[in-house]
């Protein structure tokens, strides 16, 4: 098992370009989830997904969307990339029981 | 708003000793507890989850959870320079993930 994957590792973006985020899990997990981590923080939940079909916002939703048209894929867009969204997003899901297994992040720079 | 606080740290502790990092949270509905281990540019690795009051041992750490006090906590014994990292302390008690503290910063100094 591959476990979490995302693509891409690294980005730059201008301000105002959009880009998504993509993340699949080989696990059959019905959770998933997207996280942000800023220098020095914690992780912030931006969106999660209970199963294919449903999706709900977390903590910092603003400036994102996601969906999830399959159990394995969980793609998370970012829409008018602001200085403000430069972070370290990771990707998570879980068998349902809150233990969460992450993939190895995506680092973006919007400038 | 749910909540959960840590030190920062840094936390220095000598090889081999016993390395102690502390969480409190705000929520009193909170049901799971899990300790990550994360270091410098890697994604958060769990450690330890503790559901029950008391202590969860797993080989070289220790949970040990207090829900009258919303505490919970992670000891790691004979402490290895490879413990030096950043732990996160994650609260849950539903489908909506969990809510992590910023981390402690632990150093094993040798």
């Amino acid at each position: 098992n591959a476990g979490v994957t995302q693509t891409p590792k690294f980005r730059i973006l201008k301000i105002g370009q959009s880009m998504t985020l993509q993340c699949t899990q080989d696990m059959n997990h019905n959770y998933m989830y997207w996280y942000r981590q800023d220098p020095g923080m914690g992780l912030k939940l931006i969106y999660y997904s209970v199963g294919a079909g449903i999706t709900d916002k977390g903590e910092v939703p603003n400036g994102y969307n996601v969906s999830r048209s399959t159990t394995e894929d969980f793609p998370l867009r970012l829409e008018l990339a602001a200085p403000s969204q430069t972070s370290v997003y990771f990707c998570a899901s879980s068998p349902g029981n809150n233990e969460q297994f992450f993939g190895p992040g995506t680092r973006l720079t919007v400038l | 708003q749910k909540e959960v606080e840590q030190n920062s740290g840094p936390l220095s502790v000598p090889e081999g000793a016993i390395a102690s990092l502390n969480c409190t949270y705000s929520d009193r509905g909170s049901q799971s507890f899990f300790w990550y281990r994360q270091y410098s540019g890697k994604s958060p690795e769990l450690i330890m989850f503790i559901y029950s009051n008391g202590d969860k041992e797993d080989g070289r750490f220790t949970a040990q959870l207090n829900k009258a006090s919303q505490y919970v906590s992670l000891l790691i014994r004979d402490s290895q320079p490879s413990d030096s990292a950043t732990y996160l302390c994650g609260v849950g008690g539903g489908a909506d993930g969990l809510t992590f503290g910023k981390g402690t910063h632990l150093i094993i100094q040798p």
